[in-house]
Order: C-alpha cells, then sequence, then structure tokens
C-alpha cells in the first residue's frame, strides 16, 4: 500500500515559520489533507486538496504539493500550534483507502 | 451546526466485541462514507474502514477484515464499528469522521475510548 512519511518531530521559535513534510511516491499528483491533534482532542482538518484552509483555520496555515513532497507550513508560529500534525491521501489502488502518514510533532520553543 | 457523536467509553475483557456508535447531525447522513479510525496512546492515526451509508458497502484495512464489521441505521442518521476477539492492542480510540465539506475528512467524531483489560 502507499506510504507517507513525515519527520516525527520539528521545534521552531515563535514567530518563525515551521514547515513539515510529508513523503510519498510520486505524491504531487494526489490531494493531500493535513490535520493538527491537541493532545486529548479528536484531529482537525487544517488544509485539504493541498493548499486550501477550511472556514476558520487562520492564513498562517498553508500547503503545497510537488513532486515526491508535500508541505504544511505555519508561519509566525504561536504556542497554541503545538500539536501532532498528519498528512493523508486518498489511495484508491489497494484496499487501504484512507492513508495517514506517522505524524510529526510540532514544539513550540 | 454539522457534527458526530460517538457513544461513550468501553471496557471490555479479551475475546469480547465492542461496538461503537457515531450519529450524524446537520447533514444528510447517506450522502457521505463514514470512515472509522483508531488512534492506541501515544501512536499515531491507523484507518480501519469505511461505509456508504446509502448502499451499506463497505470496504476494510486488511488487518481489520474479518474481526471489523461497519453497518448504519439511515432512521436515525447513526453508524457502527463492532470489532470482535478484542485483545490488548486492540485498546485505543476509536473515531469515526466523514467528508461533507471537502474531499478529506473534515469532520470527526469526539472519540470513543475503548479498554481491552482481563
Amino acid at each position: 500500500s502507499y506510504v507517507l512519511t513525515q519527520p516525527p518531530s520539528v521545534s521552531v521559535a515563535p514567530g518563525q515559520t515551521a514547515r513539515i513534510t510529508c513523503g510519498g511516491n510520486n505524491i504531487g499528483s494526489k490531494s493531500v489533507h493535513w490535520y493538527q491533534q491537541k493532545p486529548g482532542q479528536a484531529p482537525v482538518l487544517v488544509v485539504y486538496d493541498d493548499s486550501d484552509r477550511p472556514s476558520g483555520i487562520p492564513e498562517r496555515f498553508s500547503g503545497s504539493n510537488s513532486g515526491n513532497t508535500a508541505t504544511l507550513t505555519i508561519s509566525r508560529v504561536e504556542a497554541g500550534d503545538e500539536a501532532d500534525y498528519y498528512c493523508q491521501v486518498w489511495d484508491s489502488s489497494s484496499d487501504h483507502r484512507v492513508v495517514f502518514g506517522g505524524g510529526t510533532k510540532l514544539t513550540v520553543l | 451546526q454539522v457534527q458526530l457523536v460517538q457513544s461513550g467509553a468501553e471496557v471490555k475483557k479479551p475475546g469480547a466485541s465492542v461496538k461503537v456508535s457515531c450519529k450524524a447531525s446537520g447533514y444528510t447522513f447517506t450522502s457521505y462514507d463514514i470512515n472509522w479510525v483508531r488512534q492506541a496512546t501515544g501512536q499515531g492515526l491507523e484507518w480501519m474502514g469505511w461505509m456508504n451509508p446509502n448502499s451499506g458497502n463497505t470496504g476494510y484495512a486488511q488487518k481489520f477484515q474479518g474481526r471489523v464489521t461497519m453497518t448504519r441505521n439511515t432512521s436515525i442518521s447513526t453508524a457502527y464499528m463492532e470489532l470482535s476477539s478484542l485483545r490488548s492492542e486492540d485498546t485505543a480510540v476509536y473515531y469515526c469522521a466523514s467528508s461533507p465539506y471537502s474531499s478529506s475528512l473534515d469532520v470527526w467524531g469526539q472519540g470513543t475510548t475503548v479498554t481491552v483489560s482481563s
């Protein structure tokens, strides 16, 4: 089945820019979705279809996708952005219709 | 507003079964697939399968084939996920999720904690 690879952790100082990558074979040909999950809470969609934001998600959250890497970019990072972030694609070629990356822990220093 | 509300926490013994419910409101239940995702403590998200509430068609991750059953009751806009032959490794939070707004999983239930312990 399709595999998505994320770095286990990313650290950034407040006010700086965080970039979280999601690697997959020719991922640029797929739509990538990103979820934020804080401790004890359900995941929340922050970016869908590579770069679109749901209503209520700050413009500081953006996404891109090309080649073998998709990237979630969080500008002007705030303490409240500290969370786990997961990328996700749909894979109709196997029984594993929904594929998640392993998750990245964003730490705000 | 659009929401999915799940049933409460469960404690089960090894070998037993558990059935978790997921009630949809604020949108047409039969228009969007329901997916089930679980998360063990400290671990990532693990997709279990999907169900089309209109047709009842399902698809399960190979890991759960033979142990999981996803059903629905359209009259009360509720989806169910039943997992059998429980073992300690099934201890996790189980989520339902749907896609009424976009092509992603844009609405999630609050999660149901299932603990398997003797």
